[in-house]
């Protein structure tokens, strides 16, 4: 399986901060996409990427921010966190094959 | 907008009972379907896929067809075990600008008793 790596995994922070979540991966896969996972909502897509800085909005975009730097490396930030942004966020990569790799995810809790 | 619906869960079976999970899609275009599986506290992991009308994708005894005139990829497996306990995403994938950008369904949860 294609190595990713989310980090950190359990985050616990307070309203108002900011967060970053990271995510590394060592296959070369130039798509990289951030979802959150919430109870009865499935999968929602944040933000995603089709190349070293090239980025744009999913679905539920309002309120984060990303940037990719290098193939490998997709960053999700929360510039100033809500309690409404508890969650688990996945991470996942694609080559040009269409088939998603995920990470374990990042649980977060906003206080 | 692309769109996934798949019936809700959960989905309660005794081990070797027979599955059915239903999931149709709206979309523009000739997406590629998948199934997801999510095992407790990891992510998501491919199950199967199928890149075109009438393909058939198949992985450890899990079997969905790919119905372009009913826009339908059920998810169905004939005798399942305790171990397929799991929460089951079906999910499309269509070209856009260039990029591929995947939509998924809100999950199904199955839970099998011995």
């Amino acid at each position: 399986d294609a190595g990713i790596t989310q980090s950190p995994r359990h985050k616990v922070t307070e309203t108002g901060t900011p967060v970053t979540l990271r995510c590394h991966q060592t296959e070369n896969h130039r798509y990289m996409y951030w979802y959150r996972q919430d109870p009865g909502h499935g999968l929602r897509l944040i933000h995603y990427s089709y190349g070293v800085k090239d980025t744009d909005k999913g679905e539920v975009s309002d309120g984060y921010s990303v940037s990719r730097s290098k193939t490998e490396d997709f960053l999700l930030t929360l510039e100033s966190a809500t309690s409404s942004q508890t969650s688990v966020y996945f991470c996942a990569s694609a080559g040009e094959g269409e088939k998603l790799f995920f990470g374990s995810g990042t649980q977060l809790s906003v206080l | 907008g692309d769109s996934v619906t798949q019936m809700e869960g959960p989905v309660t079976l005794s081990e070797e009972a027979f599955l059915t999970i239903n999931c149709t899609y709206t979309a523009t275009g000739y997406p590629s379907l998948f199934w997801y599986v999510q095992y407790p506290g990891e992510g998501l992991q491919l199950l199967l896929k199928a890149t075109k009308a009438d393909d058939k994708g198949s992985n450890k005894g899990f079997e969905a067809t790919y119905r372009k005139e009913t826009t339908s990829f059920h998810l169905e497996k004939g005798s399942v075990q305790v171990s397929d306990s799991a929460v089951y995403f079906c999910a499309l994938s269509s070209a856009s600008g260039g990029s591929y950008i995947p939509t998924f369904g809100r999950g199904t949860s199955l839970i099998v008793h011995p």
